[in-house]
């Protein structure tokens, strides 16, 4: 059972609409990130949040807009989507020490937001 | 050159059959080593770390060569509930980004 959840898992929109993706996790993780995936692709890192502070943002267009209210919580904004943006959206998270050890970076997946634009 | 490489495959493999997955990867400084498995449709979920020292988990064996800068992951008496594409995960140099091969994609038959 994953310990990360995100909600909603499907979302279809249109263009024009404004959405939210949530993700929350129950960890005591202080780094959290979205990532988007394509079919058959590996996973995109997008945004890096740690201690609640944005700490990587991958060129991501500003229609997509990351919040972190607390260290539990991460949202994802969405506005004016273009229909490419259709993609597995998938929150993460891991503790936030760069010691070198590998425990320090593992990532754990919440089961992700399938998203279609129209 | 991709950060993060990987075979592709798919590698199909009789039940009860061993099978390698290599990878490689380029930025000598990278510090720490995974291995995720994905099914069709489902999130990354970490299947192992890699430790210098090698290690193993039941069926399972990780190997790291930090001089060749090599990943492996062995599979032994391969399930069909086995079958998944299995991510080579690097992280960049002291940092907590994550760089995911493409992945190879395993299927056990029956």
């Amino acid at each position: 059972d994953t310990e990360v959840t995100q909600t909603p898992k499907h979302l279809v929109m249109g263009m024009t609409n404004k959405k939210s993706l949530k993700c929350e996790q129950h960890m005591g993780h202080r780094a959290m990130y979205w990532y988007k995936q394509k079919a058959k692709k590996p996973p995109e890192l997008m945004f890096v949040y740690s201690y609640e502070k944005l700490s990587i943002n991958e060129s991501v267009p500003s229609r997509f807009s990351p919040e972190c209210p607390n260290s539990s919580l991460l949202n994802l904004h969405l506005h004016a989507l273009q229909p490419e943006d259709s993609a597995l959206y998938l929150c993460a998270s891991s503790q936030d020490r760069t010691s070198g050890a590998a425990s320090d970076n593992e990532q754990f997946f919440g089961p992700g937001t399938r998203l279609t634009v129209l | 050159r991709k950060e993060v490489e990987q075979d592709p495959g798919p590698f199909n493999v009789p039940e009860g059959a061993t099978v390698a997955f290599n990878c490689t990867y380029s930025n000598s400084a990278s510090q720490s080593f995974f291995w995720y498995r994905q099914d069709c449709r489902k999130e990354p979920k970490l299947l192992m770390s890699v430790y210098s020292s090698g290690n193993e988990d039941g069926r399972f064996t990780a190997q790291l060569n930090r001089a060749s800068q090599y990943i492996s992951l062995l599979i032994r008496d391969s399930k069909l509930s086995d079958s998944a594409t299995y991510l080579c995960v690097v992280n960049r140099g002291a940092t907590n980004k994550l760089i995911f091969g493409t992945g190879t994609l395993l299927a056990v038959q029956p």
